[in-house]
């Protein structure tokens, strides 16, 4: 079966301070991942997606980053975080090669929850 | 550009039938996506429906109208635990579309005892 890990769970951060944030899955090959973040009371803001190993197209333009170093490891990072950064981060996969019903279909992790003070 | 449309809020009491609507403005389609999302966890899915008709799932049922855009979440006998954000997305088809979805900002329901 497949599984979704992100961590930190939660996290306190000063303003202009570094961020980075991981997620791994495990029991699928060559999956689509996704980076959303929501705000309180808000909907999912898609962040970035990749398609596979170093390949990211970014949504939003601000001053966070992405990156795929292995098949199942995606990277959200900042150099400075910022007020506004703060959120619930969740990390999504998607399979890849397959049809039908689940074709679409995006399994979220637990999620990170940022406080940027 | 992709345009989902959901109620902000919505309240029911135990035992009830509540009706979540969602339409949808999108440059392409490839199924809708029902979501369930719990105070601070990730959200689960609930449904799937890419042809026009309702789908049911034990409590839940999902409809779709492709022509009108619209679909909706039915939730049957409500317990306090239904109460949680229900997020629709859309399915894009190609193209930088393929394999993203497309989210409502989600409708919270409560409900009351």
């Amino acid at each position: 079966s497949q599984t979704i890990h992100q961590w930190p769970a939660t996290l306190v951060q000063p303003v202009g301070s570094p961020l980075s944030l991981e997620c791994t899955v495990e029991g699928t090959s060559n999956p689509n991942l996704y980076w959303y973040r929501q705000a309180a009371g808000r909907g999912l803001q898609l962040l970035f997606y990749s398609v596979g190993i170093g390949q990211i197209s970014s949504e939003v333009p601000q001053n966070l980053s992405a990156s795929r170093p292995q098949d199942r490891q995606f990277i959200l990072s900042s150099k400075k975080l910022l007020l506004s950064d703060s959120g619930f981060y969740l990390c999504a996969w998607r399979r890849t090669g397959t049809s039908g019903a689940s074709y679409n279909e995006q399994f979220f992790g637990p999620g990170t929850r940022l406080t940027v003070l | 550009g992709q345009n989902i449309d959901q109620p902000t809020e919505m309240t029911a009491t135990e035992g009830a039938i509540v009706q979540i609507n969602c339409t949808y403005q999108t440059s392409g389609f490839n199924g809708l996506f029902w979501y369930q999302q719990h105070a601070g966890e990730a959200p689960t899915f609930l449904s799937y429906n890419v042809l026009d008709g309702l789908e049911e799932k034990g409590r839940f049922s999902s409809f779709l109208s492709r022509s009108k855009g619209y679909s909706y979440l039915l939730l049957k006998e409500l317990q306090m635990k239904d109460s949680a954000s229900y997020l629709c997305a859309v399915a894009g088809v190609g193209g930088s579309t393929l394999g993203r979805l497309y989210f409502g900002r989600g409708t919270q329901l409560t409900v009351w005892p």
